[in-house]
């Protein structure tokens, strides 16, 4: 079993909705879990990152974590085309030393005008 | 400021050859990562350094291998390259080498697209 599973889409969906993103992942370690947006030929794009269950908002961006069912999601509420790209969820361990991201396979989003 | 910076962008490599592709971090930045990105199997890390030492390594094989210098830039070098390599290395630098809650700042270029053929 991988560390971190994502749906591996592609999802597609028209302007203005509202879109979810999951992902679930093992191992209960102490650890950050953080969505980078990737567009074509771009490196990934911190979005958000948490560390406690619950809701983190940032504009029109929600990152939720529930760890006791292991499981992220990132909600993006009135979609746009320029949120068309692909997102990675991702998680760290905590603790100094620890830098070595565990990425699920990305979704691949694509906004219809 | 100026974000991670990787050198080359593009890359064409024959079979066996070796390639080495560099990375200056974010100023201040002091951990340097290594991704390798493929269709296939995504986001993978390579390995981490942080004062000239590697302290995290991924499942590579030793054709993979890296170093960082005093002033933080790092490279990697791929020896005795094979079609399988052909993938986005990505290097990511984040601040003083541990994760600060309120100033996350794992950061990561735009990558190199290695081409071997």
């Amino acid at each position: 079993q991988k560390e971190v599973e994502q749906d591996p889409g592609p999802l597609s969906v028209p302007e203005g909705a509202i879109v979810s993103l999951n992902c679930t992942y093992s191992n209960s370690a102490f650890q950050y879990f953080m969505w980078y947006r990737q567009y074509s030929r771009k490196g990934p794009e911190l979005l958000m990152y948490t560390y406690s269950s619950g809701n983190k908002e940032d504009g029109r961006f929600t990152a939720q974590v529930d760890k006791s069912s292991k499981y992220i999601s990132l909600f993006i509420r009135d979609s746009q085309p320029s949120d068309s790209a692909t997102y990675l969820c991702a998680k760290n361990p905590t603790g100094f030393g620890n830098e070595k991201l565990t990425f699920g396979t990305g979704t691949r989003l694509t906004i219809i005008p | 400021k100026a974000g991670v910076t990787q050198t080359p962008r593009y890359l064409i490599k024959t079979r066996g050859q070796q390639v080495t592709l560099s990375c200056s971090p974010i100023s201040g930045h002091r951990s340097v990562s290594w991704y390798q990105q493929t269709p296939g199997q995504g986001l993978q890390f390579l390995f981490e350094y942080f004062s000239e030492t590697q302290r995290n390594k991924g499942n590579f094989p030793g054709r993979f291998s890296g170093r960082q210098f005093s002033n933080s830039r790092s490279e990697m070098n791929v020896s005795t390259l094979e079609l399988g390599d052909s993938a986005l290395y990505l290097c990511a630098s984040s601040l003083v080498g541990h994760l600060d809650l309120s100033n996350y700042g794992y950061t990561f270029g735009s990558g190199t697209r290695l081409t071997v053929v």
